[in-house]
């Protein structure tokens, strides 16, 4: 069952800006992924972030994780137009076993 | 570089036939799993496998059906495909979980199936 809920839904953004996409989760976690998906595409792994963890960082990625408040950010600096492109949470916790529970997406557009 | 692939891209099928999806990896996986993408609904789970012949039902298992007879291969069926199956079909591998890995998963290209 989906478990993770993006926020906002669609965001629209220059490049050079910042984006930030929320994540908001229900039950327990043992870690939490960030996934991006190009129109019609797959999904790309960006970066994983542990129960046990509060910061990562990736590049131009960093995730950020607050377990008390069963919620997630991703911040990606310095956007470019190739980053225009949904991003998923997914989180795999004790109930999920190996299988991931996904929201429904953040739709970044970064004009030029 | 690792690897997913699906059999087709693009798929059109007409209501009532028998559709078979393929998935291959190349990463000696132990789970494999199969997804459909609906817009506004996200990523739901249809099946997932841990293992050579097991299989676990996902979230909406109802008119599909597994087989995964090799490590590398994962297949998904739609018995009697019907128009509500239009959607994408995402397959991804991973890890298994003693194997240290922490559920990463690998997604192959999706496939795009139309029932008419």
């Amino acid at each position: 069952s989906q478990q993770g809920e993006e926020d906002p839904q669609a965001l629209s953004i220059q490049e050079g800006e910042n984006a930030t996409m929320n994540c908001s989760y229900k039950t327990s976690i043992n870690n939490l992924q960030w996934y991006r998906q190009n129109s019609g595409r797959g999904l790309v792994h960006l970066i994983l972030i542990r129960s046990n963890e509060r910061e990562k960082h990736s590049g131009r990625l960093r995730v950020t994780l607050d377990t008390s408040k069963k919620s997630s950010s991703l911040l990606i600096t310095a956007s470019r137009a190739a980053d225009t492109a949904s991003y998923f949470c997914a989180t795999a916790g004790p109930i999920s076993g190996y299988a991931l529970n996904f929201g429904k997406g953040t739709s970044l557009l970064v004009t030029p | 570089d690792v690897k997913v692939t699906q059999s087709s891209r693009y798929l059109v099928k007409r209501t009532g036939e028998k559709v078979f999806l393929e998935c291959v990896q190349d990463m000696d996986h132990e789970n494999m799993f199969w997804y459909r993408q609906d817009p506004g609904l996200g990523l739901r789970l249809i099946y997932f496998s841990y293992d050579v012949k097991m299989k676990e039902k996902g979230d909406i298992p109802e008119g599909y059906s597994v087989s995964r007879e090799k490590k590398e291969r994962f297949s998904l069926i739609l018995e009697s495909a019907s128009t509500n199956q239009t959607s994408m079909y995402l397959c991804a591998s991973s890890r298994g979980f003693e194997a240290g890995g922490y559920n990463e998963q690998f997604f192959g290209p999706g496939t795009r199936l139309t029932v008419l």
